[in-house]
């Protein structure tokens, strides 16, 4: 079975501190794994996928295959960063996505 | 360039009531997807298609119905509406290869009563 765990559903940090959103993932085959994003009363959209080892809006995500991990981070939240974030794992044809962490930056 | 287009954003229908949601894309994607939400269940993948005229069941199909006419249109299907499909469907679209993100639409707010 192919599922993705995001343990935290609510996040608070400080403006400024480091923050770090749990992604652990089941897979058998070669993962591809995404973060997405979604702002209030915006549409979900993607922030960040593990196979461009890039860095967006100052997030980052590594795959640890080793620990099936893939968690967000970000070295100094901002207070744009409160949103709601999700975890995807892609196996070919189908997506499985986390239940989300709500992120809540405090000024 | 609209993207993924979703269309009610709302709507209210009765036990029993059948209605269709409609998603449309103009980026010429192959794959396109259903999803429900509920709160704190994030995404259920309800079917999906990898091109027109091929449709396939993700984990929750009961109770939904697609089809795949056009590259652009991924219709969902309610028959007998239940309190249970109360839920926010996204409908996303992909390109071809695996590594290519989703494109979601705004959703669908539906509510049975």
């Amino acid at each position: 079975a192919q599922r993705v765990t995001q343990p935290e559903k609510l996040l608070s940090v400080f403006k400024g501190a480091p923050v770090e959103l749990k992604c652990n993932y089941s897979y058998s085959g070669s993962p591809e794994l995404f973060w997405y994003v979604q702002y209030s009363r915006q549409r979900l959209q993607l922030l960040l996928r593990h196979i461009s080892r890039e860095s967006i809006k100052g997030f980052t995500a590594d795959l640890n295959k080793g620990e099936t991990s893939f968690h967000l981070k970000k070295p100094f939240a901002q207070e744009e960063d409160s949103a709601m974030y999700y975890c995807a794992l892609n196996t070919g044809n189908q997506f499985y996505f986390g239940t989300g962490t709500s992120l809540t930056v405090i000024p | 360039n609209a993207g993924v287009t979703q269309t009610p954003k709302f709507r209210i229908l009765k036990i029993g009531q059948s209605m269709t949601l409609q998603c449309t894309q103009d980026m010429n994607h192959n794959y396109m997807y259903w999803y429900r939400q509920d709160p704190g269940m994030g995404l259920k993948l309800i079917y999906y298609s990898v091109g027109a005229g091929i449709t396939d069941k993700g984990e929750v199909p009961n109770g939904y119905n697609v089809s795949r006419s056009t590259t652009e249109d991924f219709p969902l299907r309610l028959e007998l509406a239940a309190p249970s499909q109360t839920s926010v469907y996204f409908c996303a679209s992909r390109g071809p290869y695996s590594n290519q993100p989703q494109h979601f639409g705004d959703g669908t707010r539906l509510s049975i009563l």
